[in-house]
């Protein structure tokens, strides 16, 4: 059974104040692993896909990194619209379904 | 170009009652979800379909049906409301016929707010 876990559950930053948020995965053939950002009261939006070891994808003050086990988000020099909920997704090599974790809830503070 | 739309956005709903979440794409996408949320439990996939005319359980189908209406539309519905379905419902598509390695990328919907007393 895939697990995906991510820490910390909530995080707390001043603006300025680089950090990164985990995302841990237990998979059968890794097929994808995914990360999206949730504002209060919406869906969540895509920001990022990875598919292999080593590989890296940034987007503004965000970066996301790959090892076989697990997944970072990066956010550097974060401002207060950085605020959301950061959610990490698998999918593995038989199904077309994602599992995704619970997710990091971030707060930047001005 | 609207992408996921989900109707309605908010629902409160006497316990034994029935009814019917809608969810239409304009993306041309093969393939469609539903999820629900609860707070400490993450999105957790309720029913998908991975094509026109299929549609397969997914982690908590208990008390749901579904129905691929077409490609556009996946509906959701609770047939006989409980509490324990108060929750956020998720609606998302992916895979265009042309998408490539990005046909696995979800596009959610605004969800809809469901409460059940």
């Amino acid at each position: 059974e895939d697990q995906v876990t991510q820490s910390p559950e909530a995080l707390r930053l001043q603006e300025g104040e680089s950090s990164s948020l985990n995302c841990s995965y237990t998979v059968s053939g890794l097929r994808g692993l995914f990360w999206y950002r949730q504002d209060p009261g919406k869906g969540p939006e895509f920001l990022f896909t990875l598919y292999s070891a080593g590989e890296e994808k940034e987007k503004e003050r965000l970066k996301a990194t790959l090892t076989k086990k697990e997944s970072f988000l990066h956010i550097t020099a974060p401002k207060p619209e950085d605020s959301a909920t950061y959610l990490c997704a698998v999918r593995n090599s038989g199904y077309s379904t994602l599992t995704f974790g619970k997710g990091t809830m971030l707060l930047v503070s001005p | 170009n609207a992408g996921v739309t989900q109707t309605p956005k908010f629902q409160v709903l006497k316990t034994g009652q029935s009814m019917t979440l809608q969810c239409a794409q304009d993306m041309n996408h093969n393939s469609m979800y539903w999820y629900r949320q609860d707070p400490g439990m993450g999105l957790r996939l309720i029913y998908y379909s991975a094509s026109e005319g299929t549609t397969d359980k997914g982690e908590v189908p208990n008390g749901y049906n579904v129905s691929r209406l077409n490609k556009r539309e996946f509906s959701l519905r609770l047939e006989s409301a409980a509490p324990s379905q108060t929750s956020v419902y998720f609606c998302a598509s992916s895979g265009g016929v042309f998408s490539g390695r990005s046909k696995n990328i979800q596009y959610f919907g605004a969800g809809t707010r469901l409460s059940v007393l």
